[in-house]
């Protein structure tokens, strides 16, 4: 129940395309939901995150959708540009248990210019 | 640049060996993570202090250990390595308190085991 599984594993998009990152959980415990952007040889970098009370938040072109009933969550990049080029993480945890995360599996995004 | 440091930012050692990697969390955060990256099994969770107390434990093996210490900075401790140790390991950091949980991930070292 801890499994939280993400896909494409990868996607190409054209420079102002929107790429769409899906991710569903199990655990229906799971109350805090952020996505990571990780370039080679650096660290996870968090980019947004929510909470099952909302469901959509925007952060600048980074925009998620929350669909508690179905427990699955997605990441849009908006007008996407090469510079967002990197792996894309979901997670999820569980605050009161002191929050360690379960990611996904990652995809790879590719913004073509 | 995240305010998470970690050292050294690689390693290359021997089967068998131990190894040492330090973890310095962004100023005022009490929370500290441990987690393993590598090619098959993703992202994992290794372990979590909390003002220098153990909090939750995740896939860690035995031959690891870990602790924070008084001032805040954590050290993972890989004994007995194997080749299959070879990956990825970071640590991230968080207020680890209700005003927030949002962890901060470091640059990460890297583990070579030959």
């Amino acid at each position: 129940q801890q499994q939280v599984k993400q896909s494409p594993q990868s996607l190409i998009v054209q420079k102002g395309g929107i790429p769409i990152i899906n991710c569903a959980y199990e655990n229906t415990a799971f109350d805090y939901f952020p996505w990571y952007q990780q370039f080679p040889g650096k660290g996870p970098a968090l980019l947004i995150a929510i909470r099952p009370d909302v469901s959509e938040k925007k952060e600048g072109r980074f925009t998620i959708s929350f669909n508690k009933s179905a427990k699955q969550f997605s990441l849009h990049i908006m007008d996407s540009q090469p510079g967002d080029s990197a792996t894309y993480f979901c997670a999820a945890s569980i605050e009161a248990a002191g929050n360690k995360l379960t990611f996904g599996g990652g995809t790879r995004v590719l913004v073509k210019p | 640049d995240s305010g998470v440091t970690q050292t050294p930012k690689h390693l290359i050692t021997a089967t068998g060996q131990r190894v040492t990697l330090r973890c310095s969390p962004r100023s005022g955060d009490l929370s500290v993570y441990w987690y393993q990256q590598s090619l098959d099994q993703g992202l994992q969770f290794l372990i979590q202090y909390y003002n220098g107390e153990e909090r939750a434990k995740g896939n860690i093996l035995e031959r690891f250990s870990a602790q924070q210490f008084p001032d805040l900075h954590s050290e993972l401790n890989l004994s007995s390595l194997e080749l299959g140790d070879s990956a990825l390991y970071f640590c991230a950091s968080s207020l680890g308190t209700s005003l927030s949980y949002e962890q901060y991930f470091g640059p990460g070292t890297r583990l070579t085991v030959t």
